[in-house]
């Protein structure tokens, strides 16, 4: 098992853009939760889906949204981008329950100009 | 509110000496506490999770209610152990997770 993909490894935007980021769990893994990393400090939680249901959100604004698939890839969408969302956004798989841990994928770095 | 605080943003210690990692936690419910560690140019992994009251690599964390604390401990720190550690907290019913800001144990030889 490759363990959770995220693509593209890196991307360079401009403020007022929009991005799509992506991330495949690991196999069996229904669980899929979003984190914003900006430099220096730790992963911020965005959202959490499971069984193509958000479960949970962190506080970011509505510019921010993300969907599950039926095979359990998400998608993390970022609208109207600003020079405050450069950062490290990080995709992290489970099975779901709260005790489980979290595998993590190397993340895109998003860069905005 | 802040829910995981990690006061040390560096902590450096000679190889053999014994290090703690502390991590305070704010959380009114019951938690589900994790170490995490990202090691040089590799991805962040689980360390360990207090429910399963398990030793990693040497080290130990034990949940204090009292304190609200769960602090990362190892007898004897190796070098291989250098890297940056992250206290993390799990919400009850799991709908959010919070990270603390992490601390870079450097361990010298």
């Amino acid at each position: 098992d490759a363990g959770v993909t995220q693509s593209p490894t890196h991307l360079i935007k401009t403020r007022g853009q929009q991005v799509t980021l992506r991330c495949s769990p690991i196999s069996g893994h229904k669980s899929v939760s979003w984190y914003q990393q900006v430099l220096g400090q730790g992963p911020q939680f965005i959202f959490q889906y499971y069984e193509k249901e958000e479960r949970g959100r962190g506080n970011f604004p509505d510019r921010f949204s993300a969907r599950q698939f039926p095979n359990y890839s998400s998608e993390l969408n970022v609208n109207a981008l600003l020079l405050g969302d450069s950062a490290l956004y990080l995709c992290a798989s489970s099975l779901g329950s709260r005790d489980q841990p979290q595998h993590f994928g190397d993340g895109t770095r998003l860069s905005i100009l | 509110a802040q829910r995981v605080t990690q006061p040390e943003k560096l902590l450096s210690v000679f190889k053999g000496a014994p290090v703690e990692l502390k991590c305070n936690y704010s959380y009114s419910g019951s938690p589900e506490l994790f170490w995490y560690v990202q090691y040089s140019r590799q991805r962040l992994q689980l360390l360990l999770r207090h429910i399963s009251r398990e030793s990693i690599k040497g080290f130990t964390a034990d949940l204090n209610k009292g304190e609200t604390s769960f602090h990362l401990k190892k007898p004897f720190a190796q070098e291989e152990d250098s890297a940056m550690y992250y206290c993390a907290l799990g919400e009850y019913n799991f709908n959010k997770f919070y990270f603390g800001s992490g601390t870079k144990l450097n361990v010298k030889p």
